[in-house]
């Protein structure tokens, strides 16, 4: 079956730094990625569409001078949190596109200090 | 906006027992209504769907039906096993195959003993 990987499982960085996550499709070509965002006891939400060769597109509220999203391949997609702060400790996923059904990475926890 | 509400857990029941984790809905649409399962460690992975009103998606000995005029899909199981316990997540989508955005509930968190 489709897999999609995310890198660094887990990272503790300090405050004011960035931090980038990537994501892979392992075993298929995604023209199209996604990038949640989950908090405690909350639900996944959404943040941006990543599609292969152009600009995210970013749901309401999410800053994309904050959460920068590159896609630069047909399987790999990043995403860099800049200037890091705690309220950005949460949990990211992100998952890809194929065939019409979406493949979810195991994601990735992020604690700024 | 759309949005899906379901039971807040952690659920926990013994082997054999059954299973309902209940999940409500509001679209302006007609979704399509999916549950997703996450096992420790690993991904969310596609358990069932349900494309439209009375349809009833099942995998695994789940199952699930679309009930538009209750705008619910609550999962069900006859007889959990220790390896179902996981996080489950009920999501809606305008795409049939969930490949657009989706919009998913806060989690269930199920454990079975044995």
């Amino acid at each position: 079956g489709a897999v999609v990987s995310q890198h660094p499982s887990w990272v503790i960085c300090k405050s004011g730094t960035s931090v980038k996550i990537e994501c892979r499709s392992l075993d298929f070509q995604a023209t199209t990625m996604f990038w949640y965002r989950q908090f405690p006891k909350q639900s996944l939400m959404l943040m941006a569409t990543s599609n292969e060769g152009s600009k995210a597109t970013y749901e309401q509220g999410v800053e994309k001078d904050k959460f920068l999203i590159n896609h630069a391949s047909l399987t790999l997609s990043t995403l860099t949190v800049t200037s890091a702060h705690p309220e950005d400790s949460s949990f990211y996923i992100c998952s890809a596109r194929d065939s019409g059904t979406q493949y979810f990475g195991p994601g990735t926890r992020l604690l700024v200090l | 906006g759309d949005s899906v509400t379901q039971m807040e857990g952690p659920v926990t029941l013994s082997e054999e027992a059954f299973l309902t984790i209940n999940c409500t809905y509001t679209a302006t649409g007609y979704p399509s209504l999916f549950w997703y399962v996450q096992y420790p460690g690993e991904g969310l992975q596609l358990l069932l769907k349900a494309t439209k009103a009375d349809d009833k998606g099942s995998n695994k000995g789940f199952e699930a039906t679309y009930r538009k005029e209750t705008t619910s899909f609550h999962l069900e199981k006859g007889s959990v096993q220790v390896s179902d316990s996981a996080v489950y997540f009920c999501a809606l989508s305008v795409s049939p195959e969930g490949g657009n955005k989706l919009v998913f509930g806060a989690g269930t968190i199920l454990r079975v003993k044995s």
